[in-house]
């Protein structure tokens, strides 16, 4: 069975700039997670998908972060405009049923804004 | 509000020998998970072990057991005969079951295993 993926696993832009990250669950996960970890700092949630619908999306910093996972499969998340401050590491999990489930991590996604 | 501490930023261990990676945690629900995940230098997030407020025993899962204690709200992981792959980033986290899956983590700890 294939892990959670993320692509890309490196990405450098330069402030201003838009990206967008992909994660894919593992297959038949209804849950989703986004997380990041900043240089130096622990490791935040972001959001997290049940299927579709943004269950909690509490841990977004701003308006500049747009999560989405169109047809309960595949997330994306779009950073626009990037800031230097949203360098770090993207990480998605998924978990099978329910939010008590274990969480399944992907291999993250480094972000470098120049 | 949930917060995970783990005071040893660093940790060396040699190898064969058994250690313990420290983890509090402060929480005014009853009702949580706490999790360790294993992060070597490719990057990616290994879950290795689970325990749940209500379990009775601590949780082992090969070479890593959790000891629990909850009146302490103490997690911490013991790694019994290190290995030299062991060396990595261990991360304790903590969910609130009633908080819809939401992981919080505490700022890891870098574990070298020396030969």
């Amino acid at each position: 069975e294939a892990g959670v993926t993320q692509f890309p696993s490196h990405s450098v832009i330069e402030k201003g700039q838009t990206v967008t990250l992909r994660c894919d669950p593992i297959s038949g996960h209804d849950n989703l997670y986004w997380y990041r970890r900043v240089m130096g700092k622990e490791i935040k949630f972001l959001l997290h998908f049940v299927k579709e619908s943004k269950q909690d999306e509490s841990g977004m910093p701003n308006n500049r972060f747009l999560a989405e996972r169109t047809g309960g499969t595949y997330s994306t998340l779009k950073v626009q405009p990037a800031e230097l401050e949203d360098s770090g590491v993207y990480f998605c999990a998924s978990s099978p049923r329910t939010a008590t489930d274990t969480q399944y991590f992907g291999p993250g996604t480094r972000l470098t804004v120049l | 509000a949930q917060k995970i501490t783990q005071t040893q930023p660093g940790m060396f261990v040699q190898e064969k020998e058994a250690v313990t990676l420290d983890c509090t945690y402060d929480t005014s629900d009853p009702s949580y998970g706490l999790f360790w995940y294993k992060q070597p230098s490719s990057g990616e997030m290994i879950f290795l072990i689970y325990q749940g407020s209500y379990d009775q025993q601590n949780a082992t899962e090969g070479r890593y057991s959790l000891n629990f204690q909850k009146a302490r709200k103490s997690a911490n992981l013991v790694i019994s005969a290190s290995q030299l792959g062991d060396s990595a980033m261990y991360f304790c986290a903590m969910r609130h079951n009633t908080n819809a899956g939401k992981s919080t983590f505490g700022d890891g700890t870098t574990l070298t295993v020396k030969p």
